[in-house]
């Protein structure tokens, strides 16, 4: 069964940083492009982050909205990925959401329940 | 980046009578491979996502053959035939063609 759990959540001050961490089982990690989709109280789903495998290079990219701010990366022996977000703005406050691309589909087949980042002073 | 555009539907909608709900693109979502990267997710109240329809008409595993996915490059319709409760929630496009974006959302209520 594949399993997606995010931790690290929180309140945080603007400015502040925090590492989200997404473990993973069920499923071979390795093949396997990963996500992170916020989505702010009350508000639709934004896509945010993608972190490829080990045979696309790791390559990473983001949305406009958090380059150069947020960094996502992966650990394949943990079969977890990571998102550190820093330099935080109070439109980051979201329920921060992992996710896995499959390939197959080009689609979120499987989601995480969510971790809650609060920006506020 | 592409947007995507819902459409609302007429709330409530009864038991057991049909839905559909339109999303556009402002791109053609169909590639050269012929296939048209759309995809449908559904979220219940307090749940993740889950996704319902990729291909913009292939029912992803276990999903219920009530829901149908159809349309164009840019125009698109989910149609969720006899709604039961369990279908409540708010219904997503997103577009994978690029960088993903989603819809703002249409929610289902039903009476």
């Amino acid at each position: 069964e594949v399993q997606i759990l995010e931790t690290g959540g929180g309140l945080v001050k603007p400015g502040g940083s925090l590492r989200l961490s997404c473990a993973t089982s069920g499923f071979n990690f390795n093949d396997y492009f990963m996500h992170w989709v916020r989505q702010a109280p009350g508000n639709g789903l934004e896509w945010v982050a993608e972190v490829r495998n080990k045979n696309n290079n790791y390559a990473t990219y983001y949305a406009a909205s958090v380059k150069g701010r947020f960094t996502i990366s992966r650990d394949d022996s943990k079969s977890s990925v990571y998102l550190q977000v820093s330099s935080l703005r109070a439109e980051d406050t979201a329920i921060y959401y992992c996710t896995r691309l499959t390939i197959a589909a080009i689609s979120f087949d499987y989601w995480g329940q969510g971790v809650m980042v609060t920006v506020s002073s | 980046d592409i947007v995507m555009t819902q459409g609302a539907l007429p709330n409530p909608v009864p038991s057991g009578e049909s839905a559909s709900i339109t999303c556009q693109s402002s791109k053609s979502l169909l590639y050269s491979d012929g296939k048209t990267y759309l995809n449908w997710y559904l979220q219940r109240p307090g749940q993740s996502p889950q996704l319902l329809i990729y291909w913009m008409s292939t029912r992803a595993s276990g999903v219920s053959d009530r829901f149908s996915g159809s349309g164009s490059g840019t125009d698109f319709t989910l149609k969720i035939s006899r709604v039961e409760a369990e279908d409540v929630g708010v219904y997503y496009c997103q577009q994978f063609l690029e960088f993903p974006t989603f819809g703002s959302g249409t929610k289902l209520e039903i009476k």
